[in-house]
């Protein structure tokens, strides 16, 4: 079963806008919350990622908001390019060990 | 970032035969290695997890005897792909962990994907 729900599926932006994916996960025993982002054909890389201990982080354009209560994570793409559309995953795993994966979501930035 | 390579970037191959598809950590020295198989327009599935000496971890559901991982060393990990089938046809990467690194994270570095076509 996933461990990690992520939403929406797929989502276009115009050039400029902030798309938002969202997370939530069920295990309180995770501690470490990363975002990939994974263009086709290739291996994903790390984006950013956050400890349950702070609410948020930014690096760059990309700003992960973290509600522990909640148990929910998101990702914001500040003034999204071209170049950003990606498919984007956010993970989860305990002690920094195996991660688990959302489903993904497809982002399409429009010029 | 540190390094991850993977070869061969394609790989077609005739059902029956064996593949063997290669993980290296170019400039870090990789205490676990991790194997994950991703089907078009879907997330990453791990399918086993390895240590530099250690026999590899699988995951439920994945076959020991067909997919065969050796870590040999801190830099190379290798999976082989025994009597493939068709069904194995997927896209397989690698991801490789050196520790916690100065942001006390122990960040899992991927490398590009091996494309396996059975035919």
């Amino acid at each position: 079963q996933q461990q990690v729900k992520q939403s929406p599926q797929s989502l276009i932006v115009q050039k400029g806008g902030i798309p938002i994916i969202n997370c939530a996960y069920e295990n309180t025993a995770f501690d470490y919350f990363p975002w990939y982002q994974q263009f086709p054909g290739k291996g994903p890389a790390l984006l950013i990622a956050i400890r349950p201990d702070v609410s948020e982080k930014k690096e760059g354009r990309f700003t992960i908001s973290f509600n522990k209560s909640a148990k929910q994570f998101s990702l914001h793409i500040m003034d999204s390019q071209p170049g950003d559309s990606a498919t984007y995953f956010c993970a989860a795993s305990r002690d920094d060990y195996k991660l688990s994966f959302g489903a993904g979501t497809t982002v399409t930035v429009r010029a | 970032g540190a390094v991850v390579s993977q070869h061969p970037s394609r790989v077609i191959c005739k059902s029956g035969t064996s593949v063997k598809i290669e993980c290296r950590s170019l400039d870090f020295q990789a205490t676990t290695m991790f194997w994950y198989r991703q089907f078009p327009k879907q997330s990453l599935m791990l399918m086993a997890t390895s240590n530099e000496g250690s026999k590899a971890t699988y995951e439920q559901g994945v076959e020991k005897d067909k997919f065969l991982i050796n870590h040999a060393s801190l830099t190379l990990s290798t999976l082989t792909v025994t009597s493939a089938h068709p069904e194995d046809s997927s896209f397989y990467i690698c991801s490789a962990s050196g520790g916690r690194g100065l942001a006390g994270y122990n960040e899992q570095f991927f490398g590009p994907g091996t494309r396996l076509t059975v035919l």
